[in-house]
Formats: structure tokens, sequence, C-alpha cells
């Protein structure tokens, strides 16, 4: 049972543009959701991170939205750069994390120069 | 120090070999982790080690071994493994179980 569904699975985004990755849970002891970035040959790299008392944070370009009735959240890229090409994935975890991270499948995301 | 280190960055290794895999952190972090990666998916969790307690995930096959020297270190032995067992090993720690992982770059092991 897959417990954190991301979507899309690959995107492709203008340079300059917004891109948008969104996944949604189904455990409500979820009470950590992280995002990580992913380079080709590179360990997963901590973007930014949101717990369900807030609806928004946002670092940078990066922002999280969080919709905690909806058990959704999603990730927005503002001002897309070739650089931010990389694979993207959403995660979560709870109840102290005995069962670790649990990730999304992924958004392999393409910033066209 | 904000890294987690992992060493050999790449390993190939017959299956009738024993190899170990070795993480290092010094944030002080009271919880690491061992994840497998597999092409183009997410990380799956192997083993947890927090404030001294192991948790296995009871689908790992025992051919992997974890074991934690102590709170900064910790290792993967590896034996008798299997070709499908190819892929990138990943390190990770946290402040406290289940929250602000850091993983380190991975060990990209080739069973042949």
């Amino acid at each position: 049972q897959q417990q954190v569904k991301q979507s899309p699975q690959s995107l492709i985004v203008q340079k300059g543009g917004i891109s948008i990755i969104n996944c949604a849970y189904e455990n409500t002891a979820f009470d950590y959701f992280p995002w990580y970035q992913q380079f080709p040959g590179k360990g997963p790299a901590l973007l930014i991170a949101i717990r369900p008392d807030v609806s928004e944070k946002k670092e940078g370009r990066f922002t999280i939205s969080f919709n905690k009735s909806a058990k959704q959240f999603s990730l927005h890229i503002m001002d897309s750069q070739p650089g931010d090409s990389a694979t993207y994935f959403c995660a979560a975890s709870g109840r102290g994390g005995a069962d670790g991270l649990t990730f999304g499948k992924g958004t392999h995301l393409i910033i066209q120069p | 120090d904000t890294e987690v280190t992992q060493t050999p960055k790449h390993l190939v290794m017959g299956m009738t070999n024993k190899k170990s895999l070795k993480c290092e952190q010094h944030m002080g972090h009271r919880a690491m982790y061992w994840y497998k990666q597999k092409a183009k998916k997410p990380p799956e969790l192997m083993f947890v080690y927090s404030y001294e307690k192991l948790s296995i995930n009871e689908s790992v096959p025992s051919r992997f071994s974890p074991e934690c020297p102590n709170s900064s270190l910790l290792n993967l032995h590896l034996h008798a493994l299997q070709p499908e067992d190819s892929a990138l090993y990943l390190c990770a720690s946290s402040p406290q179980t289940g929250y602000g992982y850091t993983f380190g770059s991975g060990t990209r092991l080739t069973v042949v």
C-alpha cells in the first residue's frame, strides 16, 4: 500500500516558469512532510519541510502548501531554472519515525532554457 | 560539520564476498538509517538505529546486517548478496527519530 501518492511522474517547465508537484497522503499519523531534491548519482538533499500546524512555508524560490483536511501538500518552485532539473521526492513521517520516511514515487523535473 | 559521510562511494563484489559499508556523522544526531534505492525509484527503508535501539524492516534479507559501534557510526555488513541487491545504498541521520533527515551521497553497489 502506497501511503504517499505523488504526481506528476515527469514535468517539463520553461525557464522562469512555476513548477508544481503534488502529493497526497493517507496516514493521519504523519506529522512531518519534507521535500527532497536528488541529482543523478547523489543522495537526496532536503529542500524544505512543513508540519501540519501551518498551511504554507516559503524558503527562497521554494514554497510548500499544505491542506490538512484534504491530506494534500504541494511544492511550488518559482522562477524555475535549468539547475533545478532533478528528481523531486515528497515524503512523510510521524509517530516517532519508527517506520522512517515514507517517500512518494518521485517527479522527474526538466527545466528547458 | 553538517554532512553524512559514506564510504566507499563505489563497490563491486562477488556473490560469495563479505564487505561492509560505512557511514559517519558528527552532527550529534541520535538516529541513523540505512536506505536502499534502485534506479528511478524512491529510497526504501532498511534499518533504523535510534537511541541505541535497532529497528529492522522485516522484509530485509538476513544477508544485510547493520551495526552501530557508537552514536556517530553506522555500518552495513554484506554477505552472500545477489545481483538484484545492486543499488545505491544511502545512509541518513536525524536529530530525533523521524524528523530533519540528512542523507549521505550513497554507496553505489554492484553485485556480480
